[in-house]
């Protein structure tokens, strides 16, 4: 069974500071890779893909990706307290795009100004 | 990003009543929709893949006679809840991809949040 481990949480940090999200994935065949961003009583909202090996960067937002090790984290930088959600890591295999996603239980990001 | 739309956003019922939820992706034709439950403080739920013009593919303890999903056109699917119950109350959210590469990113719609009572 394909399985997603992100720390439990919940993880807190100052405004201004780096916030570091990690994930791991058990299926080795993976390819793509989310993270989504969920504020409570809302839907999750898409803000980072990646899917090639190496870092990605969007912003304030930096998605590295390590397939040998099965790792996949976010970075966000000058973090602020709009960032304050719970951030789900999301893999898909290689079958496609109707392939459904696998996620994470979430990890709840608070930002203190 | 892409935009996907859910009516209604709320909606209160009563027990024994069916409610039905949709579901439409306002500027991309979506060839694969998903329908997830979550609770309060919660994980998402998968509950059943939905693809245009077939049945739709549902979860493991998913009852597919109590949640009926028709994914009519390319733009829109629905979700039927029938006979609910207090216990069917959730926050029930859609999501769209829109082709069939593995790099096409999943969007999700707004959520609708059921009330049975």
């Amino acid at each position: 069974q394909k399985e997603v481990e992100q720390n439990s949480g919940p993880l807190s940090v100052p405004e201004g500071a780096i916030a570091s999200l990690n994930c791991t994935y058990s299926d080795r065949g993976s390819q793509s890779f989310f993270w989504y961003r969920q504020y409570s009583g809302k839907s999750p909202e898409l803000i980072m893909f990646i899917y090639s090996n190496g870092d990605k960067e969007d912003g304030r937002f930096t998605a590295q990706l390590n397939k040998a090790s099965q790792y996949v984290s976010l970075l966000i930088r000058d973090s602020q307290p709009s960032d304050s959600a719970t951030y789900l890591c999301a893999v898909k295999g290689p079958q496609g795009g109707s392939e459904k996603l696998v996620f994470g239980k979430g990890m709840k990001l608070t930002v203190n100004p | 990003g892409a935009v996907v739309s859910q009516h209604p956003s709320r909606v209160i019922c009563k027990s024994g009543t069916s409610v039905k939820i949709e579901c439409r992706s306002l500027d991309f034709q979506a060839t694969t929709m998903f329908w997830y439950r979550q609770f309060p403080k919660q994980s998402l739920m998968l509950m059943a893949t939905s693809n245009e013009g077939s049945k739709a593919t549902y979860e493991q303890g998913v009852e597919k006679d109590k949640f009926l999903i028709n994914h009519a056109s390319l733009t829109l699917s629905t979700l039927t809840v029938t006979s609910a119950h207090p216990e069917d109350s959730s926050f029930y959210i859609c999501s769209a991809v829109a082709g069939g590469s593995v790099k096409d990113e999943q969007y999700f719609g707004p959520g609708t949040r059921l009330t049975v009572t």
